[in-house]
């Protein structure tokens, strides 16, 4: 079974905080993905990455940045964080074109 | 760019009654479709990857059809229950990489 552990699961920041999000998979997959969910938008791509070293912007990477230090692991790092960014934000990894994702729990944030 | 529109956004029906859940897209190209389910406050969980080259994908207590000349995808649930109380979401795979293009969910309640 895909196993993608998120954490932490919970996390409550201050306006202009540093937060760190972290993605675990064990799944040796090459791709690996940062999604929010927030009502009224579904899902939406702020980073993903191919393999270890590279990070690529997605649809709304503006406040975030990635880092893909290893196979296994996928951070996301808002350097500022701002209210705008209270979401749950979902990691997902997978093998390729027409390859299932597999998500993890999710990451609620609050940001006040 | 390819985009995804998924109807209803909220779906309520009685414990027993079919529930139908409809994604259009725009890419002729599509590759691959999926099906997500989401529990409330959980993750997202596969319910079923499609095949443009197949039409009829049944899983258990669902049927999903794919009609690719009017390029739409749907959920359709049989004799619903209140287990099937969740959020649905199509994802299109275009191309040859493997990012998703997201509907935005339907938000279903099976009242018993």
């Amino acid at each position: 079974e895909a196993a993608v552990t998120q954490s932490p699961r919970n996390k409550v920041a201050v306006t202009g905080g540093k937060v760190t999000l972290s993605c675990n998979q064990t799944n040796n997959h090459n791709n690996m993905y940062w999604y929010r969910q927030d009502t009224g938008h579904g899902l939406r791509l702020i980073h993903y990455s191919y393999g270890a070293g590279s990070t690529e912007k997605g649809d709304i990477p503006d406040g975030y940045k990635a880092s893909r230090p290893s196979q296994e692991n996928f951070s996301l790092i808002l350097e500022l964080a701002t209210p705008s960014q209270t979401s749950v934000y979902f990691c997902a990894s997978g093998q390729g074109s027409g390859n299932t994702l597999y998500f993890g729990e999710g990451s609620r944030l609050i940001v006040v | 760019g390819e985009q995804v529109e998924q109807r209803p956004p909220h779906l309520s029906v009685r414990e027993g009654d079919s529930a139908v859940i409809t994604c259009t897209y725009t890419d002729p190209n599509s590759y691959y479709f999926f099906w997500y389910k989401q529990e409330p406050g959980a993750s997202l969980q596969l319910l079923m990857k499609v095949f443009s080259s197949t039409e009829i994908n049944e899983g258990q207590g669902f049927t999903v059809l794919l009609n690719k000349k009017d390029k739409r995808l749907s959920l359709n649930l049989t004799a619903a229950h209140p287990g099937d109380s969740a959020a649905y979401f199509c994802a299109d795979n275009v191309g040859d990489n493997s990012k998703l293009i997201w509907g935005l969910g339907t938000s279903l309640v099976v009242n018993p």
